[in-house]
């Protein structure tokens, strides 16, 4: 079972829209969680970090959190051409030194 | 200055070549980990270096061998790859190991392995 899952897309969301990327995690005990931003060709980029259920805001950006469901989400309001990348979900799993990331969700707006 | 750098940008090198990559974090920071990241595939952390001490190796191949001279600066040395071995690596580093604090990515290094 991979640790960290997403839909590998590519998503495809117009201009305007809300884009909602989703991520589920194996370990339940799991307490640190980030979504990081690639451009192509590019180094990835933090977006936002969560760490306790319900929903954290920045801007355009809302990260939610369900523990329970063991599920992570990224919604984009009002999506720009310029939000086109590949988005990274990573979970710090308990005991663990490191992340684990997923194979991310290529989200493209479409003007 | 960036907050992580790498160099080179892109490499080519033969199977039988020696190479390094170089990665720099002007963050003061305590942790610095290493990733390659292959197509279709999640980023695989190779290993990670706390207070320039080695704390985790994921399982890498002897032909990758890290070295971490001080808390800012961190090398990989490359010697006789496989093609298989071309990937992204990426270069990252955070304030303290474990995974919890935000890491912070250098730009990578482009490897092709002819």
């Amino acid at each position: 079972q991979k640790e960290v899952e997403q839909n590998s897309g590519p998503l495809s969301v117009p201009e305007g829209a809300i884009a909602s990327l989703n991520c589920t995690y194996s370990d339940r005990g799991s307490q640190s969680f980030f979504w990081y931003r690639q451009y192509s060709g590019k180094s990835p980029e933090l977006i936002m970090s969560i760490y306790s259920n319900g929903d954290k805001e920045d801007g355009r950006f809302t990260a939610q959190l369900n523990k329970a469901s063991q599920y992570v989400s990224l919604l984009i309001r009002d999506s720009q051409p310029s939000d086109s990348a590949t988005y990274l979900c990573a979970v710090h799993q308990t005991g663990a030194n490191n992340l684990f990331f997923g194979t991310g969700t290529r989200l493209t707006v479409i003007p | 200055e960036t907050g992580v750098t790498q160099t080179p940008r892109h490499l080519v090198m033969g199977m039988t070549n020696k190479k390094s990559l170089k990665c720099e974090q002007h963050l003061g920071h305590n942790a610095m980990y290493w990733y390659k990241q292959s197509a279709k595939k999640p980023l695989e952390l190779m290993f990670v270096y706390n207070f320039k001490e080695q704390t985790e190796n994921n399982s890498v191949p002897s032909r990758f061998s890290p070295e971490c001279p001080n808390s800012s600066h961190l090398f990989l040395h490359l010697h006789t790859l496989q093609p298989e071995d071309s990937a992204l690596y990426l270069c990252a580093s955070s304030q303290n190991p474990g995974g919890t604090d935000t890491q912070y990515f250098g730009p990578g290094t482009r490897l092709t392995v002819l």
